[in-house]
């Protein structure tokens, strides 16, 4: 595509559960990142990969969270055991190679635990 | 350790204007710093971006300003139109090196009046 894909769009799910974010990046783009924006703050840093290089996962804020990138393309972010602080907006970024800026931004996953 | 800091939080300037949005840094490192825009339910798309080695770059309507010993740099939107209406996040990072992740500003939400 175009752009980068994100899915879904929203997730509303209940305390306790787990999801998956899914991000499609760029095509081509070798570098993919993922930030979470919460209600009303900057975007935080989760974590970071690059082709085959060990993923950097230094903004991961428990380990109820990891994430995953098969075939050097599509990623996914797993949360589990979900909690209420969880809410907020999931970002995805790719961006061509190691180094390279700009990172591109998908629209989101909106996640909502109640 | 908030090391981009962003002001002002909002700002409403009247159609024509000049918004003016000012962020600091601390870490030495940083070599790229770049403005994003971000409208409702989207995510954030780069606007413009300045590295260094020059203290001003302008783009249209949009130019950074940037001060290294003061490690400071600053947004200038001339003759703000109604579309510009949206949040505006600065950020930066170090581009050669680990994994040039983004570290961002809290955002300002701009609005411009008709």
């Amino acid at each position: 595509g175009a752009g980068v894909s994100q899915s879904p769009s929203n997730k509303v799910t209940e305390k306790g559960k787990d999801v998956e974010l899914r991000c499609d990046p760029i095509s081509g783009h070798t570098a993919l990142y993922w930030y979470r924006q919460s209600l009303g703050q900057g975007l935080e840093f989760l974590i970071y990969f690059q082709g085959n290089s060990a993923p950097d996962k230094s903004g991961l804020p428990s380990d109820r969270f990891s994430a995953e990138r098969t075939g050097g393309s599509v990623s996914t972010l797993t949360i589990q055991r979900t909690q209420q602080e969880d809410s907020a907006v999931y970002l995805c970024a790719s961006s061509l190679v190691r180094g390279s800026q700009p990172q591109h931004f998908g629209d989101g996953t909106r996640l909502s635990i109640l | 350790q908030q090391q981009v800091k962003q002001s002002p939080q909002s700002l409403i300037v009247q159609k024509g204007g000049i918004s003016i949005i000012n962020c600091a840094y601390e870490n030495t490192a940083f070599d790229y710093f770049p403005w994003y825009q971000q409208f409702p339910g989207k995510g954030p798309a780069l606007l413009i971006a300045i590295r260094p080695d020059v203290s001003e770059k302008k783009e249209g309507r949009f130019t950074i300003s940037f001060n290294k010993s003061a490690k400071q740099f600053s947004l200038h939107i001339m003759d703000s139109q109604p579309g510009d209406s949206a949040t505006y996040f600065c950020a930066a990072t170090p581009s050669r090196g680990g994994s040039e992740k983004l570290v961002f500003g809290k955002g300002t939400k701009l609005t411009v009046n008709p």
